[in-house]
Formats: structure tokens, sequence, C-alpha cells
């Protein structure tokens, strides 16, 4: 049973251009949420996706949108890269309609992105 | 969202029980309490989940005192591989239509030989 898959596992950029960044849920989660953790700190929501739309989203920029495809796999773009978005973003996937059995979200291994 | 207290840093020796406290005083009654294990370059994991009172399982233990004010994470005999970022989250994890986990800064647990 895979976990959450992230791509690509490291990724450098230039100031001023766009990403996309890729997550699969682990099998049977419908719930993809995105997080941005800089170096030596918690990690912080940017939003998350269900149904294929949009329902929470933390203190980001529209510079950071995503998407949901039908298959519950994500993405995440960010465009008008910044110095200061070089981080580790984690995608973490969950069950929506919860249940007794699975409270916790499943963690990808990250995408390391460098903005130079 | 409650907001979570705890500490930074902690020590400890292999063997030792190791025991991180968190503060939420503002819990709200459909609240639940997580608490995720980070390595470097990893992503967190889900380590144990609780409403009220104990709950363990097979990599730790959770109590929950009767005014769910605070929580205390329990990891017996601890090894050098449990140093890891450890943190607490408090949410209506049940709620369905949308909710997010609030990451706070973690305590970061050493264990030395």
């Amino acid at each position: 049973d895979a976990g959450v898959t992230q791509s690509p596992t490291h990724l450098i950029k230039t100031r001023g251009q766009q990403v996309t960044l890729r997550c699969s849920p682990k099998s049977g989660h419908d719930t993809v949420s995105w997080y941005q953790q800089a170096l030596g700190q918690g990690p912080q929501f940017i939003f998350q996706y269900y149904e294929e739309e949009e329902r929470q989203r933390g203190n980001f920029p529209d510079r950071f949108s995503g998407h949901q495809f039908p298959n519950y796999s994500s993405e995440l773009n960010v465009n008008a890269l910044l110095l200061g978005d070089s981080a580790l973003y984690l995608c973490a996937s969950s069950w929506g309609q919860r249940s007794e059995l699975d409270y916790g979200y499943t963690f990808g291994s990250g995408t390391r992105l460098t903005v130079v | 969202l409650a907001k979570t207290t705890q500490p930074i840093s902690m020590d400890s020796y292999e063997g030792q029980e190791v025991n991180i406290t968190c503060s939420h005083n503002n819990i709200a009654t459909n609240d639940y309490i997580t608490w995720y294990q980070q390595f470097p370059s990893q992503g967190p994991r889900f380590i144990i989940q609780g409403y009220k009172t104990k709950v363990t399982n097979e990599v730790a233990s959770l109590f929950i005192p009767a005014d769910r004010k605070s929580s205390t994470l329990s990891l017996p005999r601890v090894s050098l591989s449990d140093t890891a970022v450890y943190y607490c989250l408090v949410g209506d994890m049940k709620r369905t239509g949308g909710f997010k986990t609030i990451f706070g800064a973690g305590t970061r647990l050493f264990v030395k030989a």
C-alpha cells in the first residue's frame, strides 16, 4: 500500500520563475493538504483540497495556487518565486469523511525547493 | 483552533522514559489531541491521538487529564533513533467539510548514548 508520493524530491529555481510540485495521496485518501516548512520551523499550512476544490487556506499569497484532479492527486503551483520561498514543501493526505479508525494525516517526504 | 505550547527542546539518554508535555488551555469540546514525529528532511509521522484519559499504542502513550488543558506524550525507553522533533496538535479531527491542521514549533528531543 503506497503512502504519499511527492515529486520531484529536489528542485532549484531562479527568482521570478514558476514551479509546480506534485502529490499522489495514500491509497484510499481523498483529501490533500499542502504545507511549507522553512528550515528549523514547523510546517505552515498552505491550503487543503477536497472534491477538487480548495476548502481551507492558510496565510499565503495568491502566488500559491493548487489543483486537485479526479484521481485525488494534487499540484501546488508557485508563481513569481522569491528567495523566501525556499523550503521543504510537504503534502499530506487524509480521508475527508472521518471515521473512528483513521484520524491522522499521512505525509510525504516532501519536495526541497531552493530559489536562487 | 486551540493554540499549543511545548518545550522547545529536551535531552535524554538511551533507555530512559521521556515525557513531553503540551499545554492547550483553549481546547474545544470537539477537539482531539494528536502528536507527530518528524526526522530531518522527512514529513511528519503520526504517533498517537486521543480525546481524554489515556491512550497507548505500540510506540507511545498519551495522558490527558480530566480538564484536557494539557497532554503528555510518553516515550518508553528511548533510543538514539527517537531523536526527532515532536509536534502536539489540537483540532476537531472528526469534523467533515474542511479543517486545517496547525503545527507549532515542536519539541526537539535529543537522545544521547
